[in-house]
């Protein structure tokens, strides 16, 4: 099974600022990897996939990078509706496994 | 509109079965490949299963391999995911979501709909 790490479990950021999350795979999974946001009570939503490739309706504020074993989603500017938990996922093998999460929250 | 409706979710004993379902509309179900994932209360998304669009090709988490049966009814548009044995640590919000663009295929497996989920509890 492929491992999924994210850093830092939580990240506190101020709102206009820039937020870096790091999802660390335990072995190369290329670039079948995807990022969602879950904000609470709610589904989670995919914003990224293909390490890179923006959802339909996702602003270009969030882009992902990476490949193999590392990866980043970065928030370039942080608004009040981007405070949420963010996952990884990779489907490079089965089973299918996520990353536990990253909570963004206001600093 | 993509609309994803479970229901099924309650409380069992542990040992005990359950049936959850996924009603879907707004897109083609019949040939959308679709998937299930939990998240335990206050914590991470897990994986469950996964069924193509044809019904053809099953995955199962390791954790519910055995137990968990995914299906689907194309008459009735829903999916079914089949829970047997029921552990304490079944205890999950399940949602059921659909594949980007409901395509099937090596590396292609992403969600992008998703349901808004029903809890199960498995305690005696």
């Amino acid at each position: 099974e492929v491992v999924m790490t994210q850093s830092p479990a939580t990240l506190s950021v101020s709102p206009g600022e820039r937020a870096t999350l790091s999802c660390r795979a335990s072995q190369s999974v290329s670039s079948n990897l995807a990022w969602y946001q879950q904000k609470p009570g709610q589904a989670p939503r995919l914003l990224i996939y293909g390490a890179s490739t923006r959802a339909t309706g996702i602003p270009p504020t969030f882009s992902g990078s990476g490949s193999g074993t590392e990866f980043t989603l970065t928030i370039s500017s942080l608004q009040s509706e981007d405070f949420a938990v963010y996952y990884c996922q990779q489907y490079n093998n089965w089973p299918l496994t996520f990353g536990g999460g990253t909570k963004v929250e206001i600093k | 509109e993509v609309q994803l409706l479970e229901s099924g979710g309650g409380l069992v004993q542990p040992g005990g079965s359950l049936r959850l379902s996924c009603a879907a509309s707004g897109f083609t179900f019949s040939t959308c490949a679709m998937t299930w994932v939990r998240q335990a209360p206050g914590k991470g998304l897990e994986w469950v299963s996964v069924i193509s669009g044809s019904g053809g090709s099953t995955f199962y988490a390791d954790s519910v391999k055995g137990r968990f049966t995914i299906s689907r009814d194309i008459s009735k548009n829903t999916l079914y995911l089949q829970m047997n044995s029921l552990r304490a640590e079944d205890t999950a919000v399940y949602y059921c979501a659909k594949y980007l663009d409901c395509v099937w295929g090596n590396y292609r497996h992403y969600f992008d709909d998703w349901g808004q989920g029903t809890l199960v509890t498995v305690s005696s």
